[in-house]
């Protein structure tokens, strides 16, 4: 596609369950990220992709979260036991190869509920 | 650690005024440092950018110079638009293979005819 897409763009869930959100990068894009941002702040790195591994997951806040990438393209945030603290916007953004300018996604808000 | 840290919001000025918005930044070795905008109902958008003390980024009428003796990255417009409202995040990046950000909180900028 022409941009970073995510779905859903917004997505309301019970404290408890589980939840996935979804990013297409620009295609071509090796790099990928995950931000996440609060209200009044700005984004927070969670987890960065090249190609299908996770090369830096240092951001990610805990085990209740968890990010894949298996054919090196779309890739799923999965948030397990939601909180009423993990409502937020989830960014996902792409680039080339990790050096050049990073596109983002319009974000999805989460709120649990 | 690293980190960034900007003016705090809202900015409300009147149109053709003169814009200031400060950055400050705490980091190791030599970062690169951005200006992402995120316009109304809009994803996060690069405004502009710098790699290497004194540069001068520009884009669309904003200027930042990277300062590495006061470690600011401040951006000025000079004769502000009312298209110009929107937030803008500072943000920069320690590991130039990875593209990893590290924003500021933002700062709302509201621009009235």
């Amino acid at each position: 596609g022409a941009g970073v897409s995510q779905t859903p763009s917004n997505k309301v869930t019970e404290k408890g369950k589980y939840v996935e959100l979804r990013c297409d990068p620009i295609s071509g894009h090796t790099a990928l990220y995950w931000y996440r941002q609060s209200l009044g702040q700005g984004p927070e790195f969670l987890i960065y992709f090249q190609g299908t591994g996770a090369a830096d997951d240092s951001g990610l806040p805990n085990d209740r979260f968890f990010a894949v990438r298996p054919e090196g393209s779309v890739s799923t945030l999965k948030i397990q036991r939601t909180e009423r603290g993990d409502s937020a916007v989830y960014l996902c953004a792409s680039s080339l190869d990790g050096t050049g300018e990073a596109f983002f996604g319009q974000g999805t808000r989460l709120t649990v509920v | 650690g690293n980190s960034v840290t900007q003016m705090e919001g809202p900015v409300t000025l009147s149109e053709e005024a003169f814009l200031t918005i400060n950055c400050t930044y705490t980091a190791t070795g030599y970062p690169s440092l951005f200006w992402y905008v995120q316009y109304p109902g809009e994803g996060l958008q690069l405004l502009l950018k710098a790699t290497k003390a004194d540069d001068k980024g520009s884009n669309k009428g904003f200027e930042a110079t990277y300062r590495k003796e006061t470690t600011s990255f401040h951006l000025e417009k000079g004769s502000v638009q009312v298209s110009d409202s929107a937030v803008y995040f500072c943000a920069l990046s320690t590991l130039s293979n990875t593209g990893k950000l590290i924003f500021g909180q933002g700062t709302t900028l509201q621009v009235k005819p």
